[in-house]
C-alpha cells in the first residue's frame, strides 16, 4: 500500500519568515495530494491541494509543489503569521480498484510548526 | 468548504459501556465517510471507509464487531464503539467527500475517554 514520510516532524521560525514541509510517497499511482492544518482538539481543515497532472499551485501565502519523477511534494508558506502555528499534515491518495478518484488518503507523520511573534 | 458535523465533540464512558458517535455532512450528500482515529501527537489512521446503503470496509487490524459503522443515509454515517475500554481511548475524526468531487471535509473530532 501506500506510504507517506513526512518531515521535519517540528518546525520552528519567525514571524515573517517562510516555512517549508517535504513529503514523498511510494505509490506512483496516486494523483491526489492534500494538505491539512490541524489545531489543537480539532479536526484537519484542507488548506490546499494538488492534482497529479499540475506541479504547482498557489493560494495566497501558501504553495506546494509537486515533482511526479521524485514522488514528493511540498508546502510552502511565506510571510508565517503565529497563527499559523499548528500541525500540518500532507496526504496522498491512491485511485481504488476501479481506478477512479475515490481511493482512501494515507497520512503523513505530520509537521508541528511553531512561528514565534 | 463544505461543512461536517461530529457529535459529540467530548464523551467520558464508563469500561464496558457503548458509545455512539455521529458525523454528519450538513451541505452535501455524502456517498462515502471515512473514520479516522489520532492518538496524541500521531496522525490520522483509517479505521473504516462507509459507504452509503452498504457494509463498511475495514482496515486491516480493527475489529468490525467492536467499532460498528452505519451508514443510513447520504447526510449521516455513525460510528458505535461497543463495551469500550481504557485503551479505546482516543480521539475519533470523520470525513466525508462529495460524489464527485475528491475533496475530502472533515468532522471536529470526538474525544472519547474511557474509565
Amino acid at each position: 500500500g501506500e506510504n507517506v514520510e513526512q518531515h521535519p516532524s517540528t518546525l520552528s521560525v519567525q514571524e515573517g519568515d517562510s516555512a517549508v514541509i517535504k513529503c514523498t510517497y511510494s505509490d506512483s499511482a496516486s494523483n491526489y495530494f492534500p494538505w491539512y492544518k490541524q489545531e489543537l482538539g480539532k479536526g484537519p481543515q484542507l488548506i490546499i491541494d494538488i492534482r497529479s497532472n499540475v506541479g504547482e499551485k498557489k493560494d495566497q501565502r501558501i504553495a506546494v509543489t509537486l515533482n511526479k519523477t521524485a514522488k514528493h511534494f511540498s508546502l510552502h508558506i511565506t510571510e508565517t503569521q503565529p497563527e499559523d502555528s499548528a500541525v500540518y499534515f500532507c496526504a496522498a491518495r491512491t485511485p481504488n480498484a476501479g481506478g477512479t478518484s475515490y481511493g482512501k488518503l494515507t497520512f503523513g507523520q505530520g509537521t508541528i510548526l511553531t512561528v514565534h511573534p | 468548504g463544505a461543512v461536517v458535523s461530529q457529535h459529540p465533540s467530548r464523551v467520558i464512558c464508563k469500561s464496558g459501556t457503548s458509545v455512539k458517535i455521529e458525523c454528519r455532512s450538513l451541505d452535501f450528500q455524502a456517498t462515502t465517510m471515512f473514520w479516522y482515529r489520532q492518538f496524541p501527537k500521531q496522525s490520522l489512521m483509517l479505521m473504516a471507509t462507509s459507504n452509503e446503503g452498504s457494509k463498511a470496509t475495514y482496515e486491516q487490524g480493527v475489529e468490525k464487531d467492536k467499532f460498528l459503522i452505519n451508514h443510513a443515509s447520504l447526510t449521516l454515517s455513525t460510528l458505535t464503539v461497543t463495551s469500550a475500554h481504557p485503551e479505546d481511548s482516543s480521539f475519533y475524526i470523520c470525513s466525508a467527500r462529495r460524489p464527485v468531487n475528491t475533496e475530502a471535509f472533515f468532522g471536529q473530532g470526538t474525544r472519547l475517554t474511557v474509565v
